[in-house]
């Protein structure tokens, strides 16, 4: 992949836990974005970080972003059974590029 | 405000067969991708569009044409279908193509290659 991998590939978790997981990525960014995708639908877009920004808070979403190591978290808190789904990073050079996802499973 | 659509939803075909997957956004985007998921592999890009006129390959264009036909629509073509191609299909739109904004997906084609 140009993009890189997201880590780990599956997390089982209760609700109410935090849920973190990681994106690296190859090639320098503008931007690094976060998708969320539920089963047998299309990816929705849930936060966005400049290659300027360091941390950035949504709601229960907080992403971190370390160009240096070429890296990034995201951080769900509070899961709930409705966040089970699978979660993209996505870097933005010149174009859009996925790693393969992380499988979050949240067990109500 | 329907976003992107994407048809068929659903397609299956035998080896050497043609078709084509259609994608229209409303959104006034300048730029429209397509995508391939399959698992393990994530979202791989095959072919993209940074504005009306012009299209460009991704990572795995091989086998796949495209024609952005007008603003709104993109479409990307199978000349003669292999097994390979299964796979889940996903339209995107952007406002821009370098990636100040995020994209917007359609609900997939899930096209079957027998």
């Amino acid at each position: 992949s140009q993009q890189g991998e997201e880590d780990p590939q599956a997390l089982s978790i209760q609700e109410g836990e935090n849920a973190t997981m990681n994106c690296s990525y190859k090639t320098s960014i503008n931007n690094l974005q976060w998708y969320r995708q539920n089963s047998g639908r299309g990816l929705v877009h849930l936060i966005l970080i400049r290659s300027n920004e360091r941390e950035k808070h949504s709601g229960r979403l907080r992403v971190t972003l370390d160009t240096s190591k070429k890296s990034s978290s995201l951080l769900i808190t509070a899961s709930r059974a409705a966040d089970t789904a699978s979660y993209f990073c996505s870097s933005s050079g010149n174009q859009f590029y996925f790693g393969t996802g992380t499988s979050l499973t949240v067990i109500p | 405000n329907a976003g992107v659509t994407q048809t068929p939803k659903f397609q299956v075909l035998k080896t050497g067969q043609s078709m084509t997957l259609q994608c229209a956004q409303d959104m006034n985007h300048n730029s429209m991708y397509w995508y391939r998921q399959d698992p393990g592999m994530g979202l791989r890009l095959i072919y993209y569009s940074a504005s009306e006129g012009t299209t460009d390959k991704g990572e795995v264009p091989n086998g796949y044409n495209v024609s952005r036909l007008n603003k709104r629509e993109f479409s990307l073509r199978l000349e003669s279908a292999a097994p390979s191609q299964t796979s889940v299909y996903f339209c995107a739109s952007s406002e821009w193509t370098v990636s100040t904004g995020e994209l917007f997906f359609g609900e997939g084609s899930r096209l079957t290659v027998l």
